[in-house]
């Protein structure tokens, strides 16, 4: 049963440091998406990747947001340094990448920022 | 740029009643439509979706939904609710030309005993 999974699954932290968040996407798709979930903006998109390269990273902070893919079975997300408006829960998604693709999400990331 | 619209915040539904959760969309094209359930701690599962052809679609765990262009709505049905469907339903649709996912707000479906 293949699945999106990411670690950690919760994270506390205090504001102003760094955060990572790793997904490793099903094996053989090639799109990876970033999602945040917050009570007052519901699910937006903040990054996506196909073959690794960032195609639209526009709902992304650029200022202390960073997202890449190291190799094909890594995606991260990095907040540094992190600040309380930044807890949220973050999804990542993954694709195929052909026509009528459908994304998968996993558990999602539990973060909190004190 | 594309939208979607769940009205409904909150739905109460009696167990074994039938459930109806509205959603619309405004894309310009054909769109991709998805209805994806989230339990509580939990990541999205992917219910149903609409790509062509068909306009009923037919989902797991008894989901059905109906696109209906006209109405440019895409309706989540099921004829029987059981207590474990209490969850938290999104509507999503995709562009054609590219991956993005616009997502409503979300429905919360309680059930009552």
């Amino acid at each position: 049963d293949a699945r999106v999974t990411q670690t950690p699954r919760d994270k506390v932290t205090e504001m102003g440091q760094e955060v990572t968040m790793r997904c490793q996407p099903i094996l053989g798709h090639n799109t990876v998406f970033w999602y945040r979930q917050t009570m007052k903006q519901g699910l937006e998109l903040l990054a996506y990747f196909r073959n690794r390269a960032p195609l639209d990273d526009s709902g992304m902070p650029k200022d202390r947001f960073s997202a890449e893919m190291p190799d094909a079975t890594l995606a991260t997300l990095k907040i540094q340094p992190s600040e309380p408006r930044d807890s949220a829960v973050y999804f990542c998604a993954s694709g195929s990448g052909q026509g009528e693709e459908t994304q998968y999400f996993g558990p999602g990331t539990r973060l909190l920022v004190l | 740029a594309q939208s979607v619209t769940q009205p409904d915040i909150h739905i109460t539904v009696s167990e074994g009643a039938s459930l109806e959760l509205r959603c619309n969309y405004s894309y310009g094209a054909t769109p991709y439509l998805f209805w994806y359930v989230q339990s509580p701690g939990q990541g999205l599962q992917l219910l149903l979706k609409y790509f062509s052809g068909d306009t009923l679609v037919q989902g797991i765990k008894g989901f059905e939904a109906e696109f209906k262009r006209s109405q440019s709505s895409f309706n989540l049905r099921k004829p029987s609710v059981h207590w474990s469907d209490a969850a938290e339903y999104f509507c999503a649709v995709r562009d054609t030309g590219f991956q993005k996912l616009v997502f409503g707000t979300g429905t919360r479906l309680l059930v009552s005993p």
